[in-house]
């Protein structure tokens, strides 16, 4: 059993590229999200979805995009990569969006420059 | 103004004692309270969930305590590990759906 899966693990981009974080997961988990971890704050988030074809803006949505087409996959997006979203990114899941662990993938570390 | 903080900052303690962990919150309406644990380089993973109606809850060595009336909460380590030696991160859901609030987390360092 896999769990959650990202990739890639590193990234580096430079300001005003575009690209793709994948995140997966194999627990059938309704709930799933993306965080941003920076050095000396506590996870923000940035997009979720409660199930497929539904997702929704979190605490730091701008230049962030997100679609959930099946259950399993959750990609973020960057749409003109900025010096700004130089952080760790990770995607986490749940079986529900209330009262249920999260399950985190190991990261992105994501640099632009 | 982060709606959950945690203290210390950082923590160091030798291989075997016990050590206290703070997380206060201001988060309303208050569903659950975690507990998580990071190590470098990986993804949190949960150590103990609260519901507003629980005081205390353990896992292995991690006993975490709530109090709701004052909003507070506290993981306490007993008989620290080398591997203990993490990020400890307080999480608190709200009964919005999708809305949880992570405070910045204690870096505990333990040494033999």
């Amino acid at each position: 059993n896999a769990g959650v899966t990202q990739t890639p693990k590193f990234q580096v981009l430079k300001t005003g590229q575009s690209m793709t974080l994948q995140c997966a997961q194999d627990m059938n988990h309704e709930y799933m999200s993306w965080y941003r971890q920076d050095p000396g704050m506590g996870l923000r988030l940035i997009h979720y979805s409660v199930g497929a074809g539904i997702t929704d803006q979190g605490e730091v949505p701008n230049g962030y995009n997100v679609s959930r087409s099946t259950t399993e996959d959750f990609p973020l997006r960057l749409l003109s990569a900025a010096p700004s979203q130089t952080s760790v990114y990770f995607c986490a899941s749940s079986r529900t969006d209330l009262d249920e662990k999260l399950f985190f993938g190991s990261g992105t570390q994501l640099s632009v420059l | 103004k982060n709606q959950v903080e945690q203290s210390p900052q950082s923590l160091i303690i030798l291989e075997g004692k016990n050590c206290t962990l703070q997380c206060n919150y201001t988060v309303s309406p208050f569903s659950n309270l975690r507990w998580y644990k990071q190590d470098t380089g990986r993804g949190p993973v949960s150590l103990t969930i609260m519901t507003f109606s629980e005081n205390t809850k353990s896992n292995g060595r991690y006993t975490a305590t709530l109090d709701a009336d004052t909003k507070q909460s506290s993981l306490h380590i007993t008989a620290s590990q080398l591997s203990d030696s993490a990020s400890y991160i307080c999480v608190i859901q709200s009964t919005n759906a999708g809305k949880s609030t992570f405070g910045d987390g204690t870096t505990l360092t333990v040494k033999p």
